[in-house]
């Protein structure tokens, strides 16, 4: 089956780095995401990564993909009250590109 | 120029009541998606369409009717409308083909039921 996980609070101390952890339970996975929802916004894309890499790196954030242990996880360095927001780990399945199942959120807060 | 929009942006109705909400894409993309997000974000697809066919309807009661009358709009037509049916409710279109690989979302229609 599908399914996606993530734990669902995070709060870091500003300046300080944030890691965002998911598991999933596809093996045939594509690509596997990062969403990011604003309060009251739709989800925005904020980087993704194909399933035969194991890192990314875009400018303040990383993703790293374990494929044995399906482990995906989002590293934001520097993390800035603006980045408060409920990030969405999503997997698409290989049987369709086209459909994307979303994990529950973790929704990220800032200390000052 | 906004790529996927929704209307209402807010709807409050009452149990029972009938109401739509409307999509539309401008980025000529072919697929198009709602999705139902609860009060606590878990976000679920419902529906989606490719060319104005149906090709995923995930379990939903069918009191949900969505329709496509071009591929630039999917409309979600709800029946008999009930507490429970209180979500934001998001489009979302892609461009399927290639190596696409990002689903571009509406801004979400809060929905309402008392």
């Amino acid at each position: 089956g599908e399914d996606v996980e993530q734990s669902l609070f995070l709060s870091v101390r500003e300046g300080d780095s944030s890691v965002i952890n998911c598991t999933y339970t596809d093996s045939s996975s594509t690509y596997l995401y990062w969403y990011k929802q604003e309060p009251g916004a739709g989800l925005q894309l904020l980087t993704y990564i194909f399933s035969n890499m194991d890192m990314k790196q875009d400018q303040r954030l990383t993703v790293l993909l374990n494929k044995k242990d399906k482990h995906l996880s989002l590293r934001i360095a520097d993390t800035q009250t603006g980045d408060s927001a409920i990030y969405f780990c999503a997997e698409s399945p290989y049987s369709s590109a086209s459909k994307i199942i979303f994990g529950s959120g973790t929704r990220l807060s800032i200390r000052p | 120029d906004t790529a996927v929009s929704q209307t209402p942006k807010y709807l409050v109705t009452q149990m029972g009541n009938d109401k739509s909400i409307k999509c539309e894409q401008n980025l000529g993309h072919d697929t198009m998606y709602w999705y139902k997000q609860d009060s606590k974000k878990f976000l679920k697809i419902m529906f989606s369409y490719n060319n104005k066919e149906l090709i995923i309807n995930e379990t939903v009661p069918n009191r949900f009717s969505p329709k496509s009358p071009d591929k630039a709009h999917l409309n979600l037509h709800i029946n008999s409308l009930e507490l429970g049916d209180s979500a934001v409710y998001f489009c979302a279109s892609f461009p399927s083909g290639g190596n696409s690989y990002e689903q571009y979302f509406g801004p979400g229609t809060r929905l309402t039921v008392t």
